[in-house]
C-alpha cells in the first residue's frame, strides 16, 4: 500500500472523448506530480504541483490539463487525446519537492 | 541534474546478492544518488538515496564510491519479486530539480 491511488486503473477513449484521471494521497504530502510513460520508454515527467501550484509544466500539450483542488488529490482532464497519447499515467506525492517520491499504481490508457 | 549511465539488463540467481551498478561521473557535490524499481506496468517504488555514505534499510544497501562517480544498490538475497527495472537517479535539492528516470538496469532474477 502505497497511500497513493488512481482511478480508473484502466481507460479506453476514444480521440473525441472528454475524461479525467484522478489521484489521491493519503500521506500527508504537498507536492504531487503527473508523469507519462510510453511502452518501452522512460518515465516523463508532464507537471508538478507544489502546495497545490503548479511549479512545472514540462511543455505538454494543451489536450492535457491538470488540476490541483488540495494537496491530497490531483486530477487530469484529457480531451481530443491522439492514438499516440495511449500510455501508463503514473502519479505520484512527495512531502516537499525535494524529497523522494511515492508513486500511485497507474492509469493503463488506450486511445482509439 | 547529473546523467547516469546503467547496463541494460542483468540476472541474478535467486538467494544471491544481486549488486547493480551506476555510473554518475558528472555528479556535482549536492547531488544525491537515488534508487527506484518498477515492477512490469506498476508505479515506480523508492529503495533508498544517499550523498556520500554507504546507506542500508530494510530493501537494500548502496555503496558510493569515494569519489561519488559511481555507486550499487544491492539486493542482498535477490527473490522473484525482485525482478524489475531498477533505476538509478542523480539529483539536487532545491525546487527546480526533478527525478528524471532514464532506460533504468532490467533485473531478472532466475529460479
Amino acid at each position: 500500500e502505497t497511500g497513493v491511488t488512481q482511478t480508473p486503473r484502466h481507460l479506453v477513449m476514444g480521440m473525441t472523448n472528454k475524461k479525467s484521471l484522478k489521484c489521491e494521497q493519503h500521506l500527508g504530502h504537498n507536492a504531487m506530480y503527473w508523469y507519462k510513460q510510453s511502452a518501452k520508454k522512460p518515465l516523463e515527467l508532464m507537471f508538478v504541483y507544489n502546495f497545490k501550484e503548479q511549479t512545472e509544466n514540462n511543455s505538454v500539450p494543451s489536450r492535457f490539463s491538470p488540476e490541483c483542488p488540495n494537496s491530497s488529490h490531483l486530477f487530469l482532464h484529457l480531451h481530443t487525446l491522439q492514438p499516440e497519447d495511449s500510455a501508463l499515467y503514473l502519479c505520484a506525492s512527495t512531502v516537499g519537492v525535494t524529497y523522494e517520491q511515492y508513486f500511485g499504481p497507474g492509469t493503463r490508457l488506450t486511445v482509439t | 541534474d547529473a546523467k547516469t549511465t546503467q547496463p541494460p539488463s542483468m540476472d541474478c540467481a535467486e538467494g544471491r546478492a544481486a549488486n547493480l551498478p551506476c555510473n554518475h561521473s558528472t555528479i556535482s557535490g549536492n547531488e544525491y544518488v537515488y534508487w527506484y524499481r518498477q515492477i512490469h506496468s506498476q508505479g515506480p517504488q523508492y529503495i533508498i538515496h544517499g550523498l556520500k555514505n554507504n546507506e542500508t534499510n530494510e530493501m537494500a544497501s548502496l555503496i558510493i564510491t569515494e569519489d561519488r562517480k559511481s555507486s550499487t544498490l544491492i539486493l542482498p538475497h535477490a527473490t522473484l519479486r525482485d525482478t524489475a527495472v531498477y533505476y538509478c537517479i542523480v539529483r539536487g535539492f532545491g525546487t527546480g530539480n526533478q527525478f528524471y528516470f532514464g532506460t533504468g538496469t532490467s533485473l531478472t532474477v532466475i529460479p
